[in-house]
């Protein structure tokens, strides 16, 4: 599985947009890009994945860029409840049950 | 409505015990796993089972093994526990079966094994 790179700890004020970008430089073409998150004390929880094309659902949206080596997931109005370290893991796409990888994750703090 | 659900949320022992831990998920997948989170955060994968039969078996003591009596049910049991074994243990599921890789893991609410 690629390498993905991350922030260790990012703030975002309530209320405003939370970028929170990933470096997989190394990823390759069969390969899709999910992000999970975990809050404390809680499982991972699966936000959203993507393959080159920009992704959106209820929880968030995906932007890859164009050469696919980076991403950024936004969360377009963070809550206090968004508060949770976030995973970037990229994984090929042509198995379902391939194990997910996880690296250190970014480390979410929204205030008030 | 529980998705994946463990027995325990902590679950307290001696070294030398025995342990299990059960899972099960209502979700119809195919795919089920365990994880280990260390007390450093690290979380990492331990097995996984399809349709009952075990196709990820990471480098993990065999001390530990794993049990899928249906799909919907991965329970893991642990021989002769030691202090290193202390760690939250996930259980999570997917709809497995190859094609486009797109089958997103549902994880329990993991159960803290503290051994003393």
């Amino acid at each position: 599985d690629a390498k993905t790179t991350q922030p260790t700890s990012m703030d975002c004020a309530e209320g405003r947009a939370a970028n929170l970008p990933c470096n997989h430089s190394t990823i390759s073409g069969n390969e899709y890009v999910y992000w999970y998150r975990q809050i404390h004390s809680q499982g991972p929880q699966y936000i959203i994945h993507g393959l080159k094309n920009n992704e959106t659902n209820e929880m968030a949206s995906l932007i890859i860029t164009e050469d696919r080596k980076s991403s950024t997931l936004i969360l377009p109005h963070a809550t206090l409840r968004d508060t949770a370290v976030y995973y970037c893991i990229v994984r090929p796409m042509n198995t379902g049950f391939q194990k997910l990888v996880f690296g250190t994750g970014t480390r979410l703090l929204v205030s008030p | 409505d529980t998705a994946v659900s463990q027995t325990s949320k902590y679950l307290v022992t001696q070294m030398g015990n025995d342990k299990s831990i059960k899972c099960e998920q209502n979700l119809g997948h195919d795919t089920m796993y365990w994880y280990k989170q260390d007390s450093k955060k690290f979380l990492k994968i331990m097995f996984s089972y399809n349709n009952k039969e075990l196709i990820i078996n990471e480098t993990v003591p065999n001390r530990f093994s794993p049990k899928s009596p249906d799909k919907a049910h991965l329970n893991l049991h642990i021989n002769s526990l030691e202090l290193g074994d202390s760690a939250v243990y996930f259980c999570a599921s997917s709809q497995g079966g190859g094609g486009r890789g797109k089958y997103e893991q549902y994880f329990g609410p993991g159960t803290r094994l503290t051994v003393t």
